[in-house]
């Protein structure tokens, strides 16, 4: 399968202690996205990486959350000090970002994050 | 800022029923449009898009055309299946800058034998 992968599908943290996430995108895909999806929404934009640079962040994402990209492949996201309204489940998606009015974002499965 | 807006949900139905999920926008550009699929424990999948004005998508037996003159990009199905049961989300997607999706709030469709 050469989907976008997530790890790990599930984390159960408490309130203070830092979490990190990992996204896998599809290979050669060179635009990665981060969102955030909590129970009866629909996703909202985090940031996105174009390569290995981050281009753009939403005020969502507070000084506590930071992503990175080494080398433009697998992307991290990291919450320092968690709180109990970063309970949610983590969407990574990645796309080609060549041809922008057809580009199609692929999803992986979530991380689902709950923060007792 | 871009928004959509999608008929509330839940929306139950019997199988082989016609089916209907509105879905408004509201884009500062020319977007491109499209309906991801949640269904039970899996992730978001695409289901459809459309990239320009009176292009319709269409996948699995679901269309949906890309009405720009009133911002709509309406879902439907002809005859819906148990299998459908699932939460349909529609989204919009600029092509400048970061080309981020804006998803609506998401619409959980259960189908009845």
């Amino acid at each position: 399968d050469t989907g976008v992968s997530q790890n790990p599908r599930h984390k159960i943290t408490k309130r203070g202690q830092n979490v990190t996430f990992r996204c896998d995108p599809i290979s050669e895909h060179n635009r990665l996205y981060w969102y955030r999806q909590t129970l009866g929404q629909g996703p909202e934009f985090l940031t996105y990486f174009q390569n290995e640079a981050q281009l753009e962040k939403s005020r969502l994402l507070s000084d506590r959350f930071s992503a990175e990209r080494p080398k433009g492949s697998f992307s991290t996201l990291e919450i320092q000090r968690t709180e109990q309204g970063d309970s949610a489940m983590y969407l990574c998606a990645s796309s080609l970002g060549t041809q922008p009015r057809t580009d199609t974002q692929y999803f992986g499965p979530g991380t689902r994050l709950t923060v007792l | 800022g871009d928004s959509v807006t999608q008929m509330e949900g839940p929306v139950t139905l019997s199988e082989e029923a016609f089916l209907t999920i509105n879905c408004t926008y509201t884009a500062t550009g020319y977007p491109s449009l499209f309906w991801y699929v949640q269904y039970p424990g899996e992730g978001l999948q695409l289901l459809l898009k459309a990239t320009k004005a009176d292009d319709k998508g269409s996948n699995k037996g679901f269309e949906a055309t890309y009405r720009k003159e009133t911002t709509s990009f309406h879902l439907e199905k002809g005859s819906v299946q148990v299998s459908d049961s699932a939460v349909y989300f529609c989204a919009l997607r600029n092509v400048w800058g970061a080309q981020k999706l804006v998803f609506g709030q998401g619409t959980r469709l259960t189908i009845n034998p």
